[in-house]
């Protein structure tokens, strides 16, 4: 399958200031990326998709102001979650579409603690 | 929208017996569904998948069943090991929703005894 990394592995920061993490797909090249949060002991929940070259599409609830996603190239897409606050810390994880229709390859997830 | 029910949540087995999860998915439209397995504090790791024109797919002691009529579909693990302790999720693709989305069960803590 596909190799996915992702930067940080984990963050800690001040409530108030801005995170970016960035999702690099390593040997494959992904026209389709996605961005899932997961808090502790809970399924993974999908954000956004992120479309190379064009806009993000983001699920509904989620606040595409304060979760801003940028797909430039075909290797790397970041997301920056802005003006983070306490309750948005969880575990951060991309995923990306390669190998058949539909399959998705994920990275090994950001935990972000914001304090 | 697509839902997906996954059971158990938790799933104790010794080693070298057998696990079986189930899930249930609601869109008859869905025609991909895949397994991951995710362990503490990594990110999901696709371990088998299988498409609605096949009725079972393995791979040495992993295997999954899919029931179109039913619409549910199973992960069978065989002959245990404690590496195989983990969460695994079961999916389902979204026909609904584009962009090839995948909707995910709420995941089942399998725990192997040695």
């Amino acid at each position: 399958g596909a190799v996915v990394s992702q930067h940080p592995s984990r963050v800690i920061c001040k409530s108030g200031t801005s995170v970016k993490i960035e999702c690099r797909s390593l040997d494959f090249q992904a026209t389709t990326m996605f961005w899932y949060r997961q808090f502790p002991k809970q399924s993974l929940m999908l954000m956004a998709t992120s479309n190379e070259g064009s806009k993000a599409t983001y699920e509904q609830g989620v606040e595409k102001d304060k979760f801003l996603i940028n797909h430039a190239s075909l290797t790397l897409s970041t997301l920056t979650v802005t003006s983070a606050h306490p309750e948005d810390s969880s575990f951060y994880i991309c995923s990306l579409q390669g190998g058949g229709p539909e399959t998705q390859y994920f990275g090994p997830g950001t935990r972000l603690l914001v304090l | 929208g697509e839902n997906v029910e996954q059971h158990p949540s938790t799933l104790s087995v010794q080693e070298g017996d057998s696990a079986v999860i189930k899930c249930t998915y609601s869109d008859s439209a869905s025609n991909y569904f895949p397994w991951y397995k995710q362990e503490l504090g990594k990110g999901p790791q696709l371990i088998i998948d299988i498409r609605s024109n096949v009725g079972e797919k393995k791979d040495q002691r992993i295997a999954v069943t899919l029931n179109k009529t039913a619409k549910h579909f199973s992960l069978h693990i065989t002959e245990t090991q404690p590496e195989d302790s983990a969460v695994y999720f079961c999916a389902a693709s979204d026909p609904q929703g584009g962009s090839e989305k995948l909707v995910f069960g709420k995941g089942t803590k399998l725990t192997v005894n040695p």
